[in-house]
């Protein structure tokens, strides 16, 4: 059974950083491209970063380009978001997700549980 | 990037009704679309992929159609497991965007 468990999630003040953990199991990690999608209060879905199966290649969303850094270390089958210089508007419940293949064309067959980040002063 | 426009945004309708729900991409997705269902403090659970190949564990009174820029998502007869925020996306090309949601609710 495909499982992904997100964790470090919070209460932060405008400008701080927190970093995100997805702990996967049920699957072979390191063969699949993993997403980070997240969902602002009473809104839609927002796909906010993704990162190729080995790691070597990441593509984020331009209102997170800078501030967002996708990794993964899949000796440990974990997925991480360092989110730096964060702002009100980042303030959401963030989805990790798998994709269905190797980065491009794919879609998300499984979604961790979400964990709520909120910033504010 | 792609916008992708949903409608209408609320259904109101009665168990055992069939429910059609339109999707427009901005530009051509072919038919790099999914669906996605979500419920009340869960996470979405992918519904179709391929504009119209159901996810495993999809009932069959699911279906969807289209390619290029328009689809649609078809419940065939509502039932009480299938009051919610539905949502497309296309993965077709980077930013993979999603439409703002139709939400489906009991009447």
């Amino acid at each position: 059974e495909v499982q992904l468990l997100v964790s470090g999630g919070g209460l932060v003040q405008p400008g701080g950083s927190l970093r995100l953990s997805c702990a996967a199991s049920g699957f072979t990690f390191s063969s699949y491209a993993m997403s980070w999608v997240r969902q602002a209060p009473g809104k839609g879905l927002e796909w906010v970063s993704a990162i190729r199966a080995g790691g070597d290649f990441a593509h984020s969303t331009d209102s997170v380009e800078g501030r967002f850094t996708i990794s993964r270390d899949n000796s440990k089958n974990t997925l991480y978001l360092q989110m730096n210089s964060l702002r009100a508007e980042d303030t959401a419940v963030y989805y990790c997700a798998k994709d269905t293949g190797d980065f491009t064309g794919n879609y998300f067959d499984y979604w961790g549980q979400g964990i709520l980040v909120t910033v504010s002063s | 990037e792609i916008v992708m426009t949903q409608s209408p945004a609320t259904l109101s309708v009665s168990p055992g009704e069939r429910v059609t729900l339109s999707c427009r991409a901005s530009q051509s997705v072919r038919s790099s679309l999914a669906w996605y269902q979500q419920k009340p403090g869960q996470a979405p659970r992918l519904v179709i992929y391929g504009a119209s190949t159901r996810a495993t564990g999809t009932p069959a009174r699911f279906s969807g159609s289209g390619s290029g820029t328009e689809f649609t998502l078809t419940i065939s007869s509502l039932q009480s497991e299938d009051f919610a925020v539905y949502y497309c996306q296309q993965y077709s090309d980077w930013p993979k965007t999603f439409g703002q949601g139709t939400k489906v609710e009991i009447k």
